[in-house]
């Protein structure tokens, strides 16, 4: 089955740690993104990426980082910068990013990040 | 920017209610629009979608119809159910590729 497999589901972070959340997807899709959602409240972009090799930084890139070398690939990196780390994060993926439905974004299950 | 407005929730309703989730846009050309469902814990998942005026998009009893006129994408379900409980956002894509706008999302509630 093809999709977007996230992990792990639950990451715990000391002060101070770097930590990364892994997003792999099968779809062959050109383009991939990182959003963060806090509880009740909507999605805001972190970063994203067209194409491998290339990224753009979204509404809230200050404290990660992310990396593009495999089409399936796109880890995001939770920098010890990020001081309010706790949240859940989402990453989608999309066919390109050229507009209209070739944009439709396709979710995976998500990492829940606390901090101990 | 193009944007995406929704009505604040939570909406509270009693199971076969009739549903309605409010979503306006502001957006140059003719974006597509779609409604995202997201059910506790688990990421988005498309419900569905509409790309040019007139259109409308159905699935699983809910149904938006793409009103250019009035820029609006209102989500609608005759009788919803228990399992319906969710946060609902609509979104839209424009036809340049940078943008992906979702709403704030509506909480939905459905009691038995």
């Amino acid at each position: 089955d093809g999709g977007i497999t996230q992990s792990p589901k639950y990451l715990f972070r000391k002060e101070g740690q770097n930590v990364t959340l892994s997003c792999e997807q099968n779809l062959n899709h050109d383009a991939m993104y990182w959003y963060r959602q806090d509880p009740g409240q909507g999605l805001r972009l972190i970063y994203y990426s067209q194409i491998v090799n290339d990224f753009q930084k979204g509404d809230i890139a200050e404290g990660y980082s992310v990396s593009r070398e495999k089409k399936e690939s796109f880890p995001l990196t939770v920098t010890s910068a990020q001081k309010n780390p706790t949240a859940f994060y989402l990453c989608a993926s999309s066919i390109s990013g050229t507009g209209g439905i070739k944009n439709i974004q396709y979710f995976g299950a998500g990492t829940r990040l606390s901090v101990l | 920017g193009n944007s995406v407005t929704q009505m604040e929730g939570p909406v509270t309703l009693s199971e076969e209610a009739f549903l309605t989730i409010n979503c306006t846009y502001t957006a140059t050309g003719y974006p597509s629009l779609f409604w995202y469902v997201q059910y506790p814990g688990e990421g988005l998942q498309l419900l569905l979608k509409a790309t040019k005026a007139d259109d409308k998009g159905s699935n699983k009893g809910f149904e938006a119809t793409y009103r250019k006129e009035t820029t609006s994408f209102h989500l609608e379900k005759g009788s919803v159910q228990v399992s319906d409980s969710a946060v609902y956002f609509c979104a839209l894509s424009d036809n340049y590729g940078q943008n992906f706008v979702f709403g704030p999302g509506t909480r939905l509630s459905v009691l038995p």
